[in-house]
Parts: structure tokens; sequence; C-alpha cells
């Protein structure tokens, strides 16, 4: 696609539950981020996708969360038995490689009520 | 561990004002740095990336600098106008990990 895209845009759960977001990352690029904005907060790196290596998950904050991507495309972050505190925008990022420009989605604002 | 600091945290300008935001690093040893716009309920658009080897970057009315060894970039803008009105965040690459970000500096650019 022309953009990396992330769906769904927003999400509202209710505490305990578990999500997914989706994240579509731009052809072609072989590494992928995610990150999460809390308000008031800067970016927090959770965990990064290069090509066929293992992720770089160091950034995971609990083992609720966990992500793949799948055919070196597609990537899922998923968030199980979600706490008030999940609550934040959750960033997708792809790049040509590492130490390239990264390329930003909009985002998927999740709120845990 | 790498840490980035923004200053101010917010800023607020009358249009036409030609303006400087800061960053800071505290370990020179970086691969490149990269300033993003990022606009209310966005995500993060690249403006400028300066490698480690460079000392500024321009593009339009916008001109990134780098002193590596004093752990400092700028960013100047030009000619402000409300249009230029968004959070401005810098990022340093240590080299094979991710980006680090710093908090970013709230700019309006009042009419």
């Amino acid at each position: 696609g022309a953009g990396v895209s992330q769906s769904p845009s927003n999400k509202v759960t209710e505490k305990g539950k578990d999500v997914e977001l989706r994240c579509d990352p731009i052809s072609g690029h072989t590494a992928l981020y995610w990150y999460r904005q809390s308000l008031g907060q800067g970016l927090e790196f959770l965990i990064y996708f290069q090509g066929n290596s293992a992720p770089d998950k160091s950034g995971l904050p609990s083992d609720r969360f966990s992500a793949e991507r799948t055919g070196g495309s597609v990537s899922t972050l998923t968030i199980q038995r979600t706490q008030q505190e999940d609550s934040a925008v959750y960033l997708c990022a792809s790049s040509r490689g590492l130490d390239e420009k990264l390329f930003f989605g909009s985002g998927t604002q999740l709120s845990v009520l | 561990k790498q840490e980035v600091t923004q200053i101010p945290a917010a800023l607020s300008v009358p249009e036409g004002e030609n303006l400087v935001l800061n960053c800071s690093f505290t370990d020179s040893a970086i691969y490149n740095l990269q300033w993003f716009r990022q606009d209310p309920g966005k995500g993060l658009t690249s403006l400028l990336l300066i490698q480690s080897s460079q000392r500024e970057q321009t593009s339009g009315r916008l001109n990134a600098s780098l002193d590596k060894s004093s752990g400092r970039s700028t960013l100047y803008i030009a000619a402000s106008q409300p249009g230029d009105s968004a959070t401005y965040l810098c990022a340093v690459d240590p080299g094979n990990t991710p980006l680090v970000f710093g908090k970013g500096t709230r700019l309006s650019v009042i009419a």
C-alpha cells in the first residue's frame, strides 16, 4: 500500500478482555516496529521485527503483550487480560531496514474501561 | 542508556517568526538523528534525517543541525505559519537498535 495502515483506529474494551491490533507495513519494508504513546509521554518502544531474524522483544512491558509478523508483512500486536494502564495509542512503523527512515501509521487508540 | 530530552515542552509564537526547537541526548555514539512531526490524533511524519557524519539537513523552511560531540540537535523553522502547529519529536538512532524518542515540543503558531 501507499503507507503504513493500522486497524482498528479506535478500540474500546473492558478490563480483562484480550485485544488484537493490526499493522500493514509499506510493501517491501523489511523492518517493522511497535511503539506505545501514553498521554503526555514519549514513544515507548515495544517490539521490533527485521526480516527473518528473531524479533527484539526487549520493550514489551509484560508477558501479557505479544506480537507476531506473518510472512514478513502484516503484524499483529496482542494484549491479553487488558488493564487500564494499557490505555494508550499504539503506533506501528516500518522502514526499508534498520537505521533507515521510519514511516508511521496513524495508530490505534486503545481505551480500557 | 540513551536518553533524549526536548526543551521547551511547549512553545507559542506569532505567525512569521523564526524559531528553534532543541533536542539533547546523553550518549554521543549515535548512527543518525531524526526529527518528526505529529499532528493531533495522527501518526508521526518524518521531517529530516541527519546521519552521524553530517552537520545539518535542510528541507524547505526547515533546517536541522547536529552536534554529536555535545549531544545536541536543533530544528530551525523559518517564517513560521499556523500550519506548522504540531508536536515535533526528536529521535536518536543508537545503531542496530530501535529509535529512542524525546517527549516532543508542542508548537502553536498564532495567526
